[in-house]
């Protein structure tokens, strides 16, 4: 079971250049999230999907776009890539039944990107 | 301010030793309060949730007090494999999580 698995795991970008992060699921779980860490911020929420065909900003959201492609895969995409989104990103997933009830989340292993 | 908040640490304990972490929140209308554990370079895992009751799981425990708007957790008779950054994590509204910073625990033998 593999749960939420990422690729790549490491990536090294030249500014202005565009990539896309993968991730996905085999869980069932119906939301998916893209956060990024950085050294004494804790993890920051870029974008969420709570259910297939829909996506929504989270705090962190410039520079970044995402698609949810089916219930299984959600992918965030650099369109032209700064050395400030040099970080490691999480995708997330939960099994959402309803608004209001909070469910824990599944990782990823992480995509360390840096951005030169 | 920030919306959750904790103590950075680093906590240097031996084995054996009973420690203890706090988190802040500064949203009343939070509903579902989580600690993570993240060990380094990989990815947070789920510790256990936190009940309004407290709850315990093991040699960890878990609190909440809504009226101060903190969550804590104990670890008792530490081991060197708890040597980890502890995350409390918060959910506002939905399933939108926020995360603390995290506190550094570090057990010596």
């Amino acid at each position: 079971n593999a749960g939420v698995t990422q690729t790549p795991k490491f990536q090294v970008l030249k500014t202005g250049q565009s990539m896309t992060l993968q991730c996905a699921q085999d869980m069932n779980h119906n939301s998916m999230y893209w956060y990024r860490q950085d050294p004494g911020m804790g993890l920051r929420l870029i974008y969420y999907s709570a259910s297939e065909g829909t996506t929504d900003k989270g705090e962190v959201p410039n520079g970044y776009n995402v698609s949810r492609l089916n219930k299984r895969e959600f992918s965030l995409r650099l369109e032209s890539a700064a050395p400030s989104q040099t970080s490691v990103y999480f995708c997330a997933s939960s099994y959402s039944p309803g608004q209001g009830l909070g469910q824990p989340q599944h990782f990823g292993d992480g995509t360390r990107l840096s951005i030169l | 301010r920030k919306e959750v908040e904790q103590d950075p640490g680093p906590f240097n304990v031996p084995e054996g030793a009973t420690v203890a972490f706090n988190c802040t929140y500064s949203n009343s209308a939070s509903q579902s309060f989580f600690w993570y554990r993240q060990d380094c370079r990989k990815e947070p895992k789920l510790l256990m949730s936190v009940y309004s009751s407290g709850n315990e799981d093991g040699r960890f425990t878990a609190q909440l007090n809504r009226a101060s708007q903190y969550i804590s957790l104990l670890i008792r008779d530490s081991k060197l494999s708890d040597s980890a950054t502890y995350l409390c994590v918060v959910i506002k509204y939905g399933n939108k999580l926020v995360f603390g910073a995290g506190t550094i625990l570090r057990v010596k033998s």
